[in-house]
Protein backbone atom coordinates (compact mmCIF):
# COMPACT_ATOMS: atom_id res chain seq x y z
CA UNK A 1 0.00 0.00 0.00
CA UNK A 2 1.20 3.33 -0.74
CA UNK A 3 1.82 6.09 1.82
CA UNK A 4 2.59 9.73 2.42
CA UNK A 5 4.27 11.20 5.79
CA UNK A 6 4.48 15.25 6.09
CA UNK A 7 6.20 14.75 9.22
CA UNK A 8 5.37 18.89 9.93
CA UNK A 9 2.02 20.23 11.03
CA UNK A 10 3.38 24.01 10.50
CA UNK A 11 6.97 25.43 8.77
CA UNK A 12 7.47 28.84 9.84
CA UNK A 13 9.94 31.37 7.35
CA UNK A 14 10.78 34.74 7.08
CA UNK A 15 10.05 36.60 3.86
CA UNK A 16 13.16 36.61 1.60
CA UNK A 17 14.41 32.97 3.60
CA UNK A 18 14.49 29.56 1.79
CA UNK A 19 11.87 27.55 2.76
CA UNK A 20 11.32 23.82 2.63
CA UNK A 21 8.32 21.37 3.20
CA UNK A 22 9.38 17.73 3.79
CA UNK A 23 7.34 14.94 2.18
CA UNK A 24 8.58 11.23 2.57
CA UNK A 25 6.53 8.35 0.46
CA UNK A 26 6.01 4.82 0.18
CA UNK A 27 5.27 2.67 -3.04
CA UNK A 28 5.63 -0.59 -4.16
CA UNK A 29 6.47 0.98 -8.02
CA UNK A 30 7.59 4.02 -9.69
CA UNK A 31 6.49 6.68 -7.64
CA UNK A 32 4.29 9.68 -9.37
CA UNK A 33 4.68 11.67 -6.94
CA UNK A 34 2.59 15.64 -6.52
CA UNK A 35 2.39 18.97 -4.52
CA UNK A 36 -0.66 20.66 -4.25
CA UNK A 37 -1.28 24.06 -2.36
CA UNK A 38 -4.72 24.94 -0.79
CA UNK A 39 -5.16 28.67 0.13
CA UNK A 40 -7.95 29.63 2.30
CA UNK A 41 -11.20 29.33 0.88
CA UNK A 42 -9.91 27.84 -2.59
CA UNK A 43 -9.31 24.59 -4.17
CA UNK A 44 -6.28 22.51 -3.98
CA UNK A 45 -4.09 24.01 -6.71
CA UNK A 46 -1.29 21.72 -8.56
CA UNK A 47 2.24 22.78 -8.03
CA UNK A 48 4.71 20.35 -9.38
CA UNK A 49 4.92 16.61 -10.53
CA UNK A 50 7.68 14.39 -10.49
CA UNK A 51 7.14 11.35 -13.32
CA UNK A 52 10.44 10.35 -14.32
CA UNK A 53 13.76 11.97 -14.96
CA UNK A 54 15.52 15.19 -13.36
CA UNK A 55 16.02 14.34 -9.40
CA UNK A 56 14.92 18.33 -9.62
CA UNK A 57 11.42 19.36 -10.77
CA UNK A 58 10.66 23.37 -11.09
CA UNK A 59 6.87 24.30 -10.90
CA UNK A 60 4.39 27.06 -10.33
CA UNK A 61 4.82 30.15 -8.15
CA UNK A 62 8.99 29.65 -7.99
CA UNK A 63 8.37 26.52 -6.37
CA UNK A 64 11.09 23.71 -6.95
CA UNK A 65 11.19 19.82 -5.83
CA UNK A 66 13.64 17.39 -5.13
CA UNK A 67 13.25 13.72 -5.41
CA UNK A 68 15.22 11.53 -3.72
CA UNK A 69 14.69 7.57 -4.58
CA UNK A 70 17.39 6.78 -1.65
CA UNK A 71 15.61 8.47 1.04
CA UNK A 72 11.92 7.99 -0.44
CA UNK A 73 12.17 12.10 -0.48
CA UNK A 74 10.29 14.84 -2.42
CA UNK A 75 10.80 17.76 -0.65
CA UNK A 76 9.18 21.41 -1.87
CA UNK A 77 11.35 24.67 -1.83
CA UNK A 78 11.62 27.71 -2.70
CA UNK A 79 14.70 29.77 -2.42
CA UNK A 80 13.06 33.08 -0.93
CA UNK A 81 9.54 32.99 0.17
CA UNK A 82 6.96 35.44 0.01
CA UNK A 83 4.39 36.40 2.50
CA UNK A 84 1.44 35.55 -0.23
CA UNK A 85 3.24 31.27 0.07
CA UNK A 86 1.33 31.24 2.96
CA UNK A 87 -1.04 28.34 2.54
CA UNK A 88 -1.48 24.32 3.20
CA UNK A 89 0.78 22.42 1.53
CA UNK A 90 -0.03 18.87 0.59
CA UNK A 91 2.15 16.32 -1.06
CA UNK A 92 0.38 13.46 -2.81
CA UNK A 93 1.46 10.06 -4.47
CA UNK A 94 -0.44 8.49 -6.75
CA UNK A 95 -0.42 4.94 -8.25
CA UNK A 96 -3.63 4.73 -9.67
CA UNK A 97 -5.11 5.54 -6.76
CA UNK A 98 -3.81 8.96 -5.17
CA UNK A 99 -2.90 9.20 -1.33
CA UNK A 100 -2.41 12.60 0.01
CA UNK A 101 -0.63 13.53 3.14
CA UNK A 102 -2.20 15.61 5.99
CA UNK A 103 -0.50 18.71 4.74
CA UNK A 104 1.60 21.37 6.08
CA UNK A 105 0.85 25.07 7.22
CA UNK A 106 3.39 27.28 5.84
CA UNK A 107 3.40 31.19 7.38
CA UNK A 108 5.75 33.59 5.69
CA UNK A 109 6.26 36.18 8.01
CA UNK A 110 7.34 39.83 7.41
CA UNK B 1 -12.76 27.92 -18.79
CA UNK B 2 -14.60 27.69 -16.14
CA UNK B 3 -12.65 24.83 -14.35
CA UNK B 4 -14.26 22.24 -12.08
CA UNK B 5 -17.18 23.45 -10.54
CA UNK B 6 -19.35 21.83 -7.83
CA UNK B 7 -22.70 22.09 -6.64
CA UNK B 8 -24.03 22.24 -4.21
CA UNK B 9 -21.72 24.85 -2.48
CA UNK B 10 -22.76 24.01 1.13
CA UNK B 11 -25.42 21.10 2.40
CA UNK B 12 -26.84 20.16 5.57
CA UNK B 13 -28.96 16.80 5.92
CA UNK B 14 -29.79 14.62 8.74
CA UNK B 15 -28.54 10.92 9.62
CA UNK B 16 -29.65 8.29 7.77
CA UNK B 17 -30.38 10.66 5.01
CA UNK B 18 -28.70 10.58 1.25
CA UNK B 19 -27.18 12.68 -0.37
CA UNK B 20 -26.10 13.64 -4.31
CA UNK B 21 -23.36 15.71 -5.13
CA UNK B 22 -22.64 16.99 -8.49
CA UNK B 23 -19.39 17.65 -10.30
CA UNK B 24 -17.91 19.19 -13.92
CA UNK B 25 -14.82 18.74 -14.91
CA UNK B 26 -12.78 20.93 -16.81
CA UNK B 27 -12.90 21.39 -20.23
CA UNK B 28 -11.30 18.89 -22.38
CA UNK B 29 -10.90 15.97 -19.20
CA UNK B 30 -11.85 12.67 -19.11
CA UNK B 31 -11.83 11.52 -15.62
CA UNK B 32 -13.24 12.61 -12.58
CA UNK B 33 -12.13 11.59 -8.80
CA UNK B 34 -13.71 11.87 -5.67
CA UNK B 35 -12.19 12.58 -2.20
CA UNK B 36 -13.43 13.41 1.32
CA UNK B 37 -11.39 16.07 3.20
CA UNK B 38 -12.29 16.11 7.35
CA UNK B 39 -11.07 19.19 9.14
CA UNK B 40 -7.06 19.04 9.53
CA UNK B 41 -6.64 16.29 7.50
CA UNK B 42 -5.68 15.99 3.78
CA UNK B 43 -8.11 14.13 1.19
CA UNK B 44 -8.77 11.13 1.16
CA UNK B 45 -9.68 9.29 -1.57
CA UNK B 46 -13.47 7.96 -2.38
CA UNK B 47 -12.88 6.85 -6.03
CA UNK B 48 -11.61 7.35 -9.29
CA UNK B 49 -14.53 7.34 -13.49
CA UNK B 50 -13.04 7.34 -15.84
CA UNK B 51 -15.26 6.54 -19.32
CA UNK B 52 -18.50 5.50 -17.37
CA UNK B 53 -16.79 3.62 -15.18
CA UNK B 54 -15.52 3.29 -11.95
CA UNK B 55 -12.22 2.57 -11.93
CA UNK B 56 -10.68 2.79 -8.89
CA UNK B 57 -11.65 2.87 -5.00
CA UNK B 58 -10.36 3.46 -2.07
CA UNK B 59 -11.30 2.78 1.59
CA UNK B 60 -14.75 3.58 1.36
CA UNK B 61 -17.86 1.59 2.62
CA UNK B 62 -20.39 0.29 -0.22
CA UNK B 63 -22.82 3.77 1.02
CA UNK B 64 -20.38 5.64 -0.93
CA UNK B 65 -21.26 5.24 -4.60
CA UNK B 66 -21.32 7.49 -8.03
CA UNK B 67 -21.71 7.79 -11.72
CA UNK B 68 -19.95 9.27 -14.54
CA UNK B 69 -22.21 10.42 -17.25
CA UNK B 70 -21.51 10.74 -21.59
CA UNK B 71 -20.30 14.48 -20.95
CA UNK B 72 -17.77 13.88 -18.20
CA UNK B 73 -19.50 14.51 -15.31
CA UNK B 74 -20.13 12.92 -12.34
CA UNK B 75 -22.24 12.33 -9.34
CA UNK B 76 -21.36 10.95 -5.41
CA UNK B 77 -24.10 9.48 -3.90
CA UNK B 78 -23.53 9.04 -0.23
CA UNK B 79 -26.74 6.64 1.22
CA UNK B 80 -27.79 5.90 5.48
CA UNK B 81 -25.86 9.09 6.24
CA UNK B 82 -23.58 9.33 9.71
CA UNK B 83 -22.20 12.28 11.72
CA UNK B 84 -19.07 11.08 10.53
CA UNK B 85 -19.69 11.80 6.80
CA UNK B 86 -19.18 15.50 7.60
CA UNK B 87 -16.78 16.83 5.58
CA UNK B 88 -15.45 18.76 2.19
CA UNK B 89 -15.86 16.53 -0.73
CA UNK B 90 -13.85 17.47 -3.45
CA UNK B 91 -14.22 16.73 -6.58
CA UNK B 92 -11.12 15.96 -8.86
CA UNK B 93 -10.38 16.25 -12.87
CA UNK B 94 -7.61 15.24 -15.44
CA UNK B 95 -6.73 13.81 -18.69
CA UNK B 96 -5.63 10.59 -18.97
CA UNK B 97 -3.30 9.56 -21.14
CA UNK B 98 -1.78 6.16 -21.44
CA UNK B 99 1.55 5.49 -19.05
CA UNK B 100 1.39 8.89 -17.50
CA UNK B 101 -0.32 10.54 -14.80
CA UNK B 102 -1.17 13.64 -14.90
CA UNK B 103 -1.95 16.73 -12.69
CA UNK B 104 -5.56 17.16 -10.82
CA UNK B 105 -7.82 20.27 -10.88
CA UNK B 106 -10.07 20.11 -7.98
CA UNK B 107 -12.84 22.23 -7.78
CA UNK B 108 -13.78 24.62 -4.54
CA UNK B 109 -15.31 21.52 -3.02
CA UNK B 110 -19.05 20.97 -1.51
CA UNK B 111 -19.10 21.16 2.29
CA UNK B 112 -21.62 18.13 4.10
CA UNK B 113 -23.08 18.74 7.50
CA UNK B 114 -24.55 16.16 9.29
CA UNK B 115 -26.72 16.46 11.77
Amino acid sequence: AQSVAQPEDQVNVAEGNPLTVKCTYSVSGNPYLFWYVQYPNRGLQFLLKYITGDNLVKGSYGFEAEFNKSQTSFHLKKPSALVSDSALYFCAVMEGKSTFGDGTTLTVKP
Amino acid sequence: DAGVTQSPTHLIKTRGQQVTLRCSPKSGHDTVSWYQQALGQGPQFIFQYYEEEERQRGNFPDRFSGHQFPNYSSELNVNALLLGDSALYLCASSFVRTGVYNEQFFGPGTRLTVL
